[in-house]
């Protein structure tokens, strides 16, 4: 079984400045996908961007970034040029590829998200 | 528009009273599932099917049903709801088939049981 963590409850951080969410994964799997998504107060479900596990070319997206470390099992998001929009709840989750239980997420605890103007 | 349709979007209700949360798709996936998500928990999948008539048990799937019988529904049953299924409860669809596709959320549903 896999699981995700994410040891940041919540973070802060001021408008147009840089910020970093931590997420580690444990997992026996050698391909597998993982992905940010970002919930704000709206409750909707929105993808952030996604990482291949077989790529190591670190995924980006705009203002946001990855930094996948695949032997450390670490995943972590950066969002440059914070904007007050950004404020919401970010989760890390992971998919295994294949097998009977394909498209399946696991989610990490979720990190609270305050930008400040 | 390709979206997932849950209704209702809040919902209150007593213990024991039967409910059915609905779940649409317009996107022609054959994967659907449902999760739950808690404070301090994250999301956990609640249930999941492949395909019509295909279903199986997720991570936390006690007190749930759930029944496939269109490509396009997949409703979510609380046949006896207790205070321990309040919750916030998402459906979502993929096209994935093993591929890592995303999945598509609806907008939730906020159950309270009292």
């Amino acid at each position: 079984a896999q699981t995700v963590t994410q040891s940041q409850p919540e973070m802060s951080v001021q408008e147009a400045e840089t910020v970093t969410l931590s997420c580690t994964y444990d997992t026996s799997e050698n391909n597998y996908y993982l992905f940010w998504y970002k919930q704000p107060p709206s409750r909707q479900m929105i993808l952030v961007i996604r990482q291949e596990a077989y790529k190591q070319q670190n995924a980006t997206e705009n203002r946001f970034s990855v930094n996948f470390q695949k032997a450390a099992k670490s995943f972590s998001l950066k969002i440059s040029d914070s904007q007050l929009g950004d404020t919401a709840m970010y989760f890390c989750a992971f998919m295994k590829l294949g097998g009977t239980s394909y498209g399946k997420l696991t989610f990490g605890q979720g990190t609270i998200l305050t930008v400040h103007p | 528009e390709a979206q997932v349709t849950q209704n209702p979007r809040y919902l209150i209700t007593v213990t024991g009273k039967k409910l059915t949360v609905t779940c649409s798709q317009n996107m022609n996936h054959e994967y659907m599932s449902w999760y739950r998500q808690d404070p301090g928990l994250g999301l956990r999948q609640i249930y999941y099917s492949m395909n019509v008539e295909v279903t199986d048990k997720g991570d936390v799937p006690e007190g749930y049903k759930v029944s496939r019988k269109e490509k396009r529904n997949f409703p979510l049953i609380l046949e006896s709801p207790s205070p321990n299924q309040t919750s916030l409860y998402f459906c979502a669809s993929t096209i994935d088939r093993g591929r890592g596709s995303p999945l598509h959320f609806g907008n939730g549903t906020r159950l309270t049981v009292t």
